[in-house]
């Protein structure tokens, strides 16, 4: 069985940093994309950022560029979102998911971790 | 970056009713466009993928349909159970981005 579980949330000053974590399990790791989606509190769900499979290739969305890097720990697979520059604007329950073998559908997810951004 | 609409963005609705929601995409995505069921405190849900495609163990009375620009969601017969927000996806781009999501609420 497939199974996502972030951690790493929190409360953050703006200006700070923070690093989620997505902890994967039941598939083969290395072997898929992955992604972060958020949901800021009462708004839609934004995609955030895709990896693939062995992690060469990354993609954000412009609102983070610069600030978020993914990355990916093959040996202890394990999905990394570094978080830096926080502003408010990035408060949200953030998601980690796996990307479908078809394509960049997301065919499995986490419960999401929240983080709070505020002074 | 590509945009995504979707609409009704709160739609009505008894049980056993058949509804129908659509996602448009600013450009031509072919038929790489996703659905999913979101309700409040839990992981988003896959539904289907390939614009048509079934997600595994995702009820039939789900459905898919549309290319190019222009897509539709069909639950047949709904259910208490499917009452959530659903959103579409469009996967053409590294770049993927969702529509704003279509709240399917109990009339």
């Amino acid at each position: 069985e497939v199974q996502l579980v972030e951690s790493g949330g929190g409360l953050v000053q703006p200006g700070g940093s923070l690093r989620l974590s997505c902890a994967a399990s039941g598939f083969t790791f290395s072997g898929y994309w992955m992604t972060w989606v958020r949901q800021a509190p009462g708004k839609g769900l934004e995609w955030v950022a895709n990896i693939n499979q062995d992690g060469t290739q990354t993609y954000y969305v412009a609102s983070v560029k610069g600030r978020f890097t993914v990355s990916k720990d093959h040996a202890n697979n394990l999905l990394y979102l570094q978080m830096n520059s926080l502003r408010g604007e990035d408060t949200a329950v953030y998601f980690c998911a796996r990307g479908g073998p078809g394509g960049l559908y997301f065919d499995s997810w986490g419960q999401g971790v929240l983080l709070t951004v505020s002074s | 970056d590509i945009q995504m609409t979707q609409f009704p963005s709160t739609l009505s609705a008894s049980v056993g009713d058949r509804v129908n929601m659509t996602c448009r995409a600013s450009q031509s995505v072919s038929t790489w466009l996703a659905w999913y069921q979101h309700k409040p405190g839990k992981a988003p849900k896959f539904l289907i993928y390939a614009a048509s495609k079934l997600g595994g163990g995702v009820p039939s009375r789900f459905s898919g349909s549309g290319s190019g620009t222009e897509f539709t969601l069909t639950i047949d017969s709904l259910q208490s159970d499917d009452f959530a927000t659903y959103y579409c996806q469009q996967y053409d781009s590294y770049m993927c981005t969702f529509g704003q999501g279509t709240k399917l609420e109990i009339k």
